[in-house]
């Protein structure tokens, strides 16, 4: 089985900056990696897929990188409303899994 | 457009079977070649993803939950359903249907539906 790891937790910044968050699996995923926004109350929204591709309707602030087995979900010019909690997951090869989030929150 | 939408009990007793059920709106699961699963939320934790099935039928499971869960379809109604057997407090969860589109991730989500499992 694959595992993702995700860090940080948690980040803290100021509007207009610049947030980066890490999954790492544990083997190679060769690409594969998707990447989901939640607001409390409401379902994961998918941002990114294939590790780089933005999903229709995703603002281009948001971004994705990386190859092997490590990937960066980057959020430029950090808005209020980008306030949510952050999941990677691995669609590579079942059994299915997610990283255990990154919650994002303004200074 | 794509929905999904659950549907089940919001209350189950320790020891009995979750049953839910997703109704899909919007593409027919039977002429899809995507994957429709099941990921369930623990009130203030992360995702997990439970399980998923493939419209010929193929289904695939969490090692942790394989021995508990049972995913079918239902193409007559455009539907696919849930059961985890033997609940326990632990279970508790919100439960999300969602369409795995291929290795891309899961692109639609139903709302989501709380089941709280006590006596």
């Amino acid at each position: 089985d694959i595992q993702v790891t995700q860090f940080p937790s948690s980040v803290s910044a100021s509007v207009g900056d610049r947030v980066t968050i890490t999954c790492r699996a544990s083997l190679v995923i060769s690409g594969w990696i998707a990447w989901y926004q939640q607001k409390p109350g409401k379902p994961p929204k998918l941002l990114i897929y294939a590790a780089t591709t933005l999903q229709s309707g995703v603002p281009s602030r948001f971004s994705g990188s990386g190859s092997g087995t490590d990937y960066t979900l980057t959020i430029s010019n950090l808005q209020p409303e980008d306030v949510a909690t952050y999941y990677c997951q691995q669609p590579y090869s079942f059994p299915l899994t997610f990283g255990g989030g990154t919650k994002v929150e303004i200074k | 457009q794509v929905q999904l939408q659950e549907s089940g009990p919001g209350l189950v007793k320790p020891s009995q079977t979750l049953s839910l059920t997703c109704t899909v709106s919007g593409v027919s699961i039977s002429s899809s070649g995507d994957h429709w699963g099941w990921v369930r939320q623990p009130p203030g934790k992360g995702l997990e993803w439970i399980g998923s099935i493939y419209y010929r039928g193929g289904t695939f499971y969490a090692p942790s939950l394989k021995s508990r869960v049972t995913i079918s379809l239902d193409m007559s109604k455009n539907q696919f359903s849930l059961k985890v057997n033997s609940v326990t407090a632990a279970d508790t969860a919100v439960y999300y249907c969602a369409r795995l589109e291929g290795g891309s991730g899961f692109d639609y989500w139903g709302q989501g539906t709380l089941v709280t499992v006590s006596s």
